[in-house]
């Protein structure tokens, strides 16, 4: 199973917004509303900062927001700050009870 | 409080297997089912499949398709995930994360590296 397509580097300035893009196909977003983002920074575990596209765990931030239009999701983080600067993922959920992450994106602040 | 505390690092030659140790607390094992995700270095996170700790049941990417064992000893709260047949790319670290609901990896481990080295 390929990888989701991510960009592979997305840069912005504190206080501004950016969009990350997460594209599938119709055998996982394009079917499935259960698409998450994690958020990796050097050296250590990811954590889950959306998931079933849009919800928020307890404790993220507001800043995160995630959304879905057809085989493409897209992680969009406002206000941005020094500590977003991390790895970011995508994953859905995929046919035969199977998930797939994507390629990741490098945010640099 | 949940956690997932993972085994430590370790070092297989090719060829070998090794097994990766998961063990929870917080919360019972079989509430819930285990997905191990990997990670080599420099690389993209890469899903290899998930356990139901309470019935058995398990499912692999088929990457892993007769390569993975994913088992759990109930009575210590802990899962395992063994890799036979190793490989030079199967260097990674080794994730087991929380299955909560359908897509919700709520809790990682502390990541197991392993390294394939002759």
């Amino acid at each position: 199973q390929s990888a989701l397509t991510q960009p592979a580097s997305v840069s912005g300035s504190p206080g501004q917004s950016i969009t990350i893009s997460c594209t599938g196909t119709s055998s996982d977003i394009g079917t499935y509303d259960y698409v998450s983002w994690y958020q990796q920074h050097p050296g250590k575990a990811p954590t889950t900062i959306i998931y079933e596209v849009t919800r928020r765990p307890s404790g993220v931030s507001y800043r995160f927001s995630g959304s879905k239009s057809g085989n493409t999701a897209s992680l969009t983080i406002s206000g941005l700050q020094a500590e977003d600067e991390a790895d970011y993922y995508c994953s859905s959920r995929a046919i035969g009870i199977t998930y797939v992450f994507g390629s990741g994106t490098k945010v640099t602040v | 409080h949940v956690q997932l505390v993972q085994s430590g690092a370790d070092v297989k030659q090719p060829g070998a297997s090794v097994k990766v140790s998961c063990k929870a607390s917080g919360y019972t094992l079989t509430d819930n089912y285990i997905h191990w995700v990997r990670q080599a270095p420099g690389q993209r996170l890469e899903w290899m499949g998930w356990q139901n700790s309470n019935s058995g049941a398990t499912k692999f990417t088929q990457t892993f398709q007769g390569r993975v064992t994913m088992t759990a000893d109930t009575s210590m709260n802990t899962a395992y995930m063994e890799l036979h047949s190793l490989r030079f790319d199967d260097t990674a670290i080794y994730y087991c994360t929380r299955g909560s609901g359908t897509s919700l990896f709520d809790y990682w481990g502390q990541g197991a590296l392993v390294t394939v080295s002759s």
